[in-house]
């Protein structure tokens, strides 16, 4: 089954609003987790990763959080902009090798004026 | 430099037909992932490969062969395409200094009659 997946299939949100995007695991032994954006109509981009060690970590606007206690994920935009408006994937991956990402199912970010 | 590039774009089969998608990657990357992804799902990984002349299974392998003869190429096979297999596939590759950033191409929507 799958082991990585999101709470809110859609999220609306104001331009210029913080955003939030969470993500439930199952997988334990996952050593990283990672976010990734896609637009309509393209390729998944990396957006972030962080590693099983972490609690957090923060980029450019971004900031993922990790909860290993209840096994949950969050990614955090600041100032939500009308180009955030994508479908957004939790992913992991187990340490060791390049054998591939398991995705979640994606949350719809929509940016209301 | 245009990154990861897939050919077709679109694509419509008869059920017991054949075809091959084509993958090229221009960024000297060791690793290649073919995943599809259906409506309302994450992706979910096919076949891939950690260097040239190399293949391994991944989630859902079957009814798809794939070949690496040259690195910068994965080609991925439907020797008898099924409605099942209507889907859109993604291409992706990475380096292997950072196996969480994978590179995507702009997917090959593929259609089952």
């Amino acid at each position: 089954g799958e082991s990585v997946g999101l709470h809110l299939p859609t999220l609306s949100v104001q331009e210029g609003d913080n955003s939030i995007i969470n993500c439930a695991y199952s997988n334990s032994a996952s050593d990283y987790f990672i976010w990734y954006k896609q637009e309509s109509g393209k390729g998944p981009q990396f957006i972030i990763d962080i590693r099983s060690n972490m609690d957090k970590r923060q980029g450019q606007r971004v900031t993922v959080l990790l909860n290993k206690t209840v096994k949950h994920l969050s990614l955090q935009i600041a100032a939500t902009q009308p180009g955030d408006s994508a479908v957004y994937f939790c992913a992991e991956r187990m340490g060791g090798g390049a054998d591939g990402l398991t995705f979640g199912k994606g949350t719809h970010l929509i940016i209301q004026p | 430099n245009a990154g990861v590039t897939q050919t077709p774009k679109f694509r419509v089969l008869k059920t017991g037909q054949s075809m091959t998608l084509l993958c090229a990657q221009d960024m000297n990357h060791e690793y290649m992932y073919w995943y599809r992804q259906d409506p309302g799902m994450g992706l979910r990984l096919i076949h891939y490969s950690v260097g040239e002349g190399t293949t391994a299974k991944g989630e859902v392998p079957d009814g798809y062969n794939v070949s690496r003869l040259k690195k910068q190429n994965f080609l991925l096979g439907l020797e008898s395409a099924a409605p099942s297999q209507t889907s859109v596939y993604f291409c992706a590759s990475t380096a292997s200094s950072s196996y969480n950033e994978q590179f995507f191409g702009p997917g090959t929507r593929l259609t089952v009659l």
